[in-house]
């Protein structure tokens, strides 16, 4: 069975653009989550989708947003980039969004912010 | 406020060697506390998930342990590999109503390395 697909894998853009990162989860999982991680902070919750609703959202500013496609693939987006957004971001697939349902990684955007 | 914190920060080890890795968390109400392995530049992966009545769960030469009451869980590595270095990140969710994966906290990380 395939893994969590995550394109594309590295991005450069400059402060001020809009980026679009896509997720393709496990086959049959339907909940879908996106994570941020830095160095300083760690890893960090953006937020879930499950059969295209979204069930959670992080502490993030509305310049993050995302959506989930009736085939769980989804995406996030990213408003007028600052250089802080610059991270590794992260989707996670799971059967369902009730834990604790095991969660599987992609392989990460590495985004950066010039 | 809910809080995980790993200690150390990071480790470096003798390959052969075992080593043990501690999280505390402060999260209530307490679902799962997870164990993820990640090497550098890539996602993390799932080694133990536990749950309240869990207090010990192995996965190969990985052994995680759990006690409630002291809000402790550590992560024991018998007979190192150069492999095992990486992040090993604790990670512990509580439960609301739906029960949303997101509800996650995430501990830093032990950076990991292995030494021949």
């Amino acid at each position: 069975k395939a893994g969590v697909t995550q394109t594309p894998r590295y991005l450069i853009k400059t402060r001020g653009q809009q980026v679009t990162l896509s997720c393709s989860p496990i086959s049959g999982h339907r909940s879908v989550s996106w994570y941020q991680q830095t160095p300083g902070q760690g890893l960090q919750f953006l937020f879930e989708y499950f059969s295209e609703t979204q069930r959670n959202k992080g502490n993030f500013p509305g310049r993050f947003s995302g959506r989930q496609f009736s085939n769980s693939r989804s995406e996030m987006n990213v408003s007028t980039l600052e250089l802080g957004d610059s991270a590794l971001y992260l989707c996670a697939s799971s059967l369902a969004s009730n834990q604790p349902y095991e969660q599987y990684f992609g392989p990460g955007t590495r985004l950066t912010v010039t | 406020k809910n809080q995980v914190e790993q200690s150390p920060q990071s480790l470096i080890i003798l390959e052969g060697k075992n080593c043990t890795l501690q999280c505390n968390y402060t999260v209530s109400p307490f679902s799962n506390l997870r164990w993820y392995k990640q090497d550098t530049g890539r996602g993390p992966v799932s080694l133990t998930i536990m749950t309240f009545s869990e207090n010990t769960k192995s996965n190969g030469r990985y052994t995680a342990t759990l006690d409630a009451d002291t809000k402790q869980s550590s992560l024991h590595i018998t007979a190192s590999q150069l492999s095992d270095s990486a992040s090993y990140i604790c990670v512990v969710s509580y439960m609301n109503y739906g029960g949303s994966q997101g509800n996650l906290i995430f501990g830093k990380g032990t950076k990991l390395s292995v030494k021949p």
